[in-house]
């Protein structure tokens, strides 16, 4: 699975938007971008994938570059509780094996 | 949505002894399971592919001796780690995917100490 590049940190106030950007320079066609959340002492939790168009849920959205090459999750208004390590992944739709961890972006949000 | 559980939450044990780990789908059936370490300000390592009825594929590096992966059944899949030692204590996590979606699911994890 190719490879993504997060900042390693990022701070935000609460109820403001907190925007997580993702390289992705070397993405294939079949990669889906997958993002997961790990708060402390806590096993990681899914927030969001896609493939091409841009995403929103409940939790989040995520907004796709038209190359594919990044992409930026986006919590809408931080709260205390989104303060987390935020990890972005590829993951291709052909294999539905393992999935690997970067180092993630840790969000730190300010009351 | 799935749920995975995963059990103790927090164990301590002595140096030489061995510890169990397990890893069950609540309302799913799993015929892969995943097995990750963490230690302290760092990412999650994947250590093990668990097959149902198969042998486990472990990632490069990882002792399969040391750390013994069974996934006898489709809900369960334990890991033991044998003869602890200090430089074994971390975080250990498991996950499967979910049945529906693309998401994976996580454990909320083992905070293994050896003293």
């Amino acid at each position: 699975d190719a490879k993504t590049t997060q900042p390693n940190s990022m701070e935000s106030n609460e109820e403001e938007p907190v925007h997580l950007p993702c390289n992705h320079s070397t993405i294939s066609g079949t990669d889906y971008i997958h993002w997961y959340r790990q708060l402390p002492s806590q096993g990681p939790e899914y927030v969001i994938h896609g493939l091409t168009s841009n995403v929103n849920n409940r939790m989040a959205s995520l907004a796709i570059a038209e190359d594919r090459k990044s992409s930026t999750l986006i919590l809408h208004r931080a709260t205390l509780r989104d303060a987390a390590v935020y990890y972005c992944i590829l993951k291709t739709t052909d294999s539905w094996g393992k999935l690997q961890f970067g180092a993630g972006t840790q969000v730190v949000v300010t009351p | 949505g799935a749920v995975v559980s995963q059990h103790p939450s927090r164990v301590i044990c002595k140096s030489g002894t061995s510890v169990k780990i397990e890893c069950r789908s609540l309302d799913f059936q799993a015929t892969t399971m995943f097995w990750y370490r963490q230690f302290p300000k760092q990412s999650l390592m994947l250590m093990a592919t668990s097959n149902e009825g198969s042998k486990a594929t472990y990632e490069q590096g990882v002792e399969k001796d040391k750390f013994l992966i069974n996934h006898a059944s489709l809900t369960l899949s334990t890991l033991t780690v044998t003869s602890a030692h200090p430089e074994d204590s971390s975080f250990y996590i498991c996950s499967a995917r979910e049945p529906e979606g693309f998401g994976y699911t996580f454990g909320s994890g083992t905070r293994l100490t050896v003293v």
